[in-house]
């Protein structure tokens, strides 16, 4: 059982260049979530989905973008790398069904931008 | 907007002793849940103990436990009997309603906790 899992794991990106993070989940969740986390700053919210073709925006939104349109799958786009994007993301899933309600994580990628 | 307050960015504490980890929330809602997540060297987040606020019990994993304070709206981890493999950053967490019903989680700024031998 892989849970949540994360591709790739490290990347070092040039600044103006765009890639793509995936997630990919094996529980059948519904929720998932894409988190950047920086020293200090705990884990922030960037994006959300709560299903299949829906996405909605977290608390830093900006130079990112989205897509879920297989509800085992969401990806994270970058567009235009900046160095300000240069930060640990990590990809979470959960339940829509409160009895289970914490998030599962995948192992992280270290996204380096210079 | 719902914020997670961690004050403490680091602690430390002796091998077999007791240490509790602090965190506050805000919040106008009176249905949630509250979470705190480890993570060790590693990078992966771990689960280490969840609280349900319609349930005034606190609740309870092996050496970890929580002092739930609703009304003070305050949130702490209380590790016992201090191990070495409890070395790691420890992240609370509140999820909360959002969008659609969607469940996001709210993180706090963690604590960096050292276990001395």
């Amino acid at each position: 059982n892989a849970g949540v899992t994360q591709t790739p794991k490290f990347r070092v990106l040039k600044t103006g260049q765009s890639m793509t993070l995936l997630c990919a989940q094996d529980m059948n969740h519904e929720y998932m979530y894409w988190y950047r986390q920086d020293p200090g700053m705990g884990l922030r919210l960037i994006h959300y989905s709560v299903g299949e073709g829906t996405t909605a925006k977290g608390e830093v939104p900006d130079g990112y973008n989205v897509s879920r349109l297989k509800k085992q799958n969401f990806l994270l786009g970058l567009e235009s790398a900046a160095p300000s994007q240069t930060s640990v993301y990590f990809c979470a899933s959960s339940y829509l069904d409160s009895g289970l309600p914490e998030a599962f994580f995948g192992q992280g990628t270290r996204l380096t931008v210079v | 907007a719902q914020t997670v307050t961690q004050s403490q960015p680091e602690m430390s504490v002796q091998e077999a002793e007791t240490v509790t980890l602090s965190c506050t929330y805000d919040t106008s809602e009176s249905d949630y849940y509250l979470f705190w997540y480890k993570q060790p060297p590693s990078r992966q987040m771990i689960l280490v103990i969840r609280q349900e606020a319609y349930k005034q019990q606190n609740a309870t994993e092996n050496r970890f436990s929580v002092n739930f304070q609703k009304a003070a709206k305050s949130f702490s981890l209380k590790i016992s009997d201090s191990q070495l493999g409890d070395a790691a950053m420890y992240f609370c967490a509140y999820r909360f309603p959002g969008i659609q019903g969607a469940q996001k989680l709210v993180f706090g700024q963690g604590t960096r906790l050292t276990i001395n031998p």
